[in-house]
């Protein structure tokens, strides 16, 4: 089955700096990659996607690269805020027509200092 | 409350009893999922529904049980063989041909 790493499992950053989450995966059928934040007490949510036909996508402050070839991609959060503070979770997945089930990383708890 | 509601938000269990946590959606959606969040483990995958009157166990589903009589419900029930039910539960939904999940705002489960 498919396994997921992120890295770092803690990111510390000043307010103001740029955050990369790394992720990569090991079923090189995946095809879609979702990024979702969880603020404290809060349900996950998706940010961002992007899909294996693309290599990067940009809304606003957040972007998402992929590498296909090299089975990662990252997540970069530009000009952090204290309110990107959260946990962050990447997801690989497969499939479509409802068999999309996602693999989750274990998450990055993203703290930006004011 | 995005469509999707969970609930109690907060459920006490005593040791060697069952617990149902109720999630419904008004989303229209066909596929339902339940989810285990522990600190630094992620998001572990229980049970999924694809259409009603059926589901698959997912990667930790021993101790746990569901059904999905209605498009709209998928129940969890955490039977008295989950050793160590303590933990944060998440239910998703999705439709089919979409990608993505919409969660549920999470059921804290506490065994006393």
């Amino acid at each position: 089955g498919e396994n997921v790493e992120q890295h770092p499992s803690t990111l510390s950053v000043q307010e103001g700096d740029s955050a990369v989450i790394k992720c990569t995966y090991s079923d090189s059928a995946s095809n879609y990659f979702p990024w979702y934040k969880q603020e404290l007490g809060k349900r996950p949510q998706l940010i961002i996607d992007i899909r294996s036909n693309v290599g990067e996508k940009k809304d606003q402050r957040i972007a998402v690269t992929l590498n296909k070839t090299a089975k990662h991609f990252s997540l970069h959060i530009t000009e952090t805020q204290p309110e990107d503070s959260a946990v962050y979770f990447c997801a690989a997945s497969k499939g479509s027509g409802g068999s999309y089930i996602p693999t989750f990383g274990r998450g990055t708890s993203l703290i930006v200092h004011p | 409350d995005g469509g999707i509601t969970q609930s109690p938000k907060y459920l006490f269990r005593k040791e060697g009893q069952n617990v149902t946590l109720s999630c419904e959606q008004n989303l229209n959606h066909d596929a339902m999922y339940w989810y285990r969040q522990d600190p630094g483990q992620g998001l572990r995958l229980i049970y999924y529904s694809q259409i009603v009157n059926d589901f698959q166990k997912g990667d930790i589903a021993e101790g746990y049980s569901v059904s999905r009589e209605k498009k709209e419900s998928f129940p969890l029930t955490v039977t008295s063989a989950q050793k160590n039910p303590t933990a944060f539960y998440l239910c998703a939904s999705s439709i089919e041909s979409a990608l993505g999940y919409t969660f549920g705002s999470g059921t804290r489960l506490t065994v006393v």
